[in-house]
Parts: structure tokens; sequence; C-alpha cells
């Protein structure tokens, strides 16, 4: 079974610029996370979608980021403008529905912001 | 707010010894409590999930859970190199639809040869 899948593994931007991320989650996974982990922390939700409807967006900076799953399989993380707090790892997660015990999480997409 | 609470360590273990690992958190509504293994420069993998009261035992790893005192720990029996990682403890609440984790920034823990 293919994990999640994340790209880029890596990025690095000047701060203003814009960078969007992608996840795809395990097949048949109805649930997907996004989480910022910055150094030193754990990682922090930032939006839980279930299928295409966004379920939790509580710890979402809205004013510069924005998050969605449009046909309930891929997702996208954009941010915009970046800030240089923004640098972190950008997890996506996922799992088979809500209230299951395994979120299976991708490797992640490494923002440095300059 | 939930907070989740964990020494950040390092925590140094010589190998073969048992390794223990505590954290605490501060919403009384919590009720997952799970531990994951984080090597440098990867993701987070799921190696505990304790739900009620008690102890835990899965191979070399004994999670145990305190509601009362709003406590949870990871015991590492027989510990190895292989062991050393962050170690994140992280609650969930139960019910409803939003089911995201709150994680403490966990433990890093160094295994002795």
């Amino acid at each position: 079974e293919a994990g999640v899948a994340q790209s880029p593994r890596y990025k690095i931007i000047e701060k203003r610029q814009s960078v969007a991320f992608w996840c795809n989650p395990i097949s048949g996974h109805a649930t997907l996370y996004w989480y910022q982990q910055i150094l030193g922390q754990g990682p922090k939700l930032l939006i839980q979608f279930q299928n295409n409807g966004v379920v939790d967006d509580s710890q979402l900076p809205k004013d510069r980021f924005s998050a969605e799953r449009l046909k309930g399989v891929d997702s996208t993380l954009k941010i915009q403008p970046a800030k240089l707090e923004d640098s972190a790892v950008y997890l996506c997660a996922s799992s088979l529905n809500r209230g299951q015990e395994t979120q299976y999480f991708g490797p992640g997409t490494r923002l440095l912001v300059l | 707010q939930k907070e989740v609470e964990q020494n950040s360590g390092p925590l140094s273990v010589p190998e073969g010894a048992i390794a223990s690992l505590n954290c605490t958190y501060s919403d009384r509504v919590s009720q997952s409590f799970f531990w994951y293994r984080q090597y440098s420069g990867k993701s987070p993998e799921l190696i505990m999930s304790i739900y009620s009261n008690g102890d835990k035992e899965d191979g070399r790893f004994t999670a145990q859970l305190n509601k009362a005192s709003q406590y949870v720990s990871l015991l590492i029996r027989d510990s190895q190199p292989s062991d050393s990682a962050t170690y994140l403890c992280a609650v969930r609440l139960s019910g409803g639809g939003a089911d995201g984790l709150t994680f403490g920034k966990g433990t890093h823990l160094i295994i002795q040869p």
C-alpha cells in the first residue's frame, strides 16, 4: 500500500513570495490533515478535511494560508504572502475516516523563507 | 486551549535499560492518547495508543494513562540504539468531527551503546 505522498520535498523562497504544497493521501482515506512543524516543536494542526469539506480550520492563519481538497482526494496548501516565521516542515496526514486510530504521515515539505 | 507538556530532554539512557518518557495534558475532555516516534528529518510514526486508565503493553513498549492526574507515560524496555529519536505525545478529543491531534514538543531520547 502506497503511503501519503507530498511534493515538493524542499522549497526555498523569499519573504512575501507565494508557495504551494501538494498532498496525495493513502487511497481510500477520507480524512486529510495538514500540520505545521516548526523546528524543535511538535506538529500543529492547521486544517482537517473530511472528503472535500473542511472540518476544522480554527488554527489556520486565514489571512495568508489557504487549503483545498476539491475532489476529496488530493489537497493543496498555499501560503501567500510568506513570512519568515512560516519556515517549517508541512506535514500531510490521512486516516481512513474520522475517529480512526491511526493518522499516517507523509514525508513532509521543508520550507525555508529567507 | 489544549496543552500537552513534555520534558524536551535530551534524556540519555544506557543500552538495555528502561527509558521512561512522561507527558501531561491540560484538557480534561481529552480521551485518546498517542505516542509517536520521530527520527531526525523524518515524519512521525505511531508506536502506541491508549484510551483507558492503566497500562497497555506492546512488545518492548508500555503506555500508562492516569486521567485523574492528566498524565500519560511511555516505557521502553531493553532500550536499543535504534530507539534514539524524539518521542511525541499527542492527545485527541473524543466525539464530534474534528479529531486533529495536539502534540507536545517531544522528548529527545538518546540510547547510549
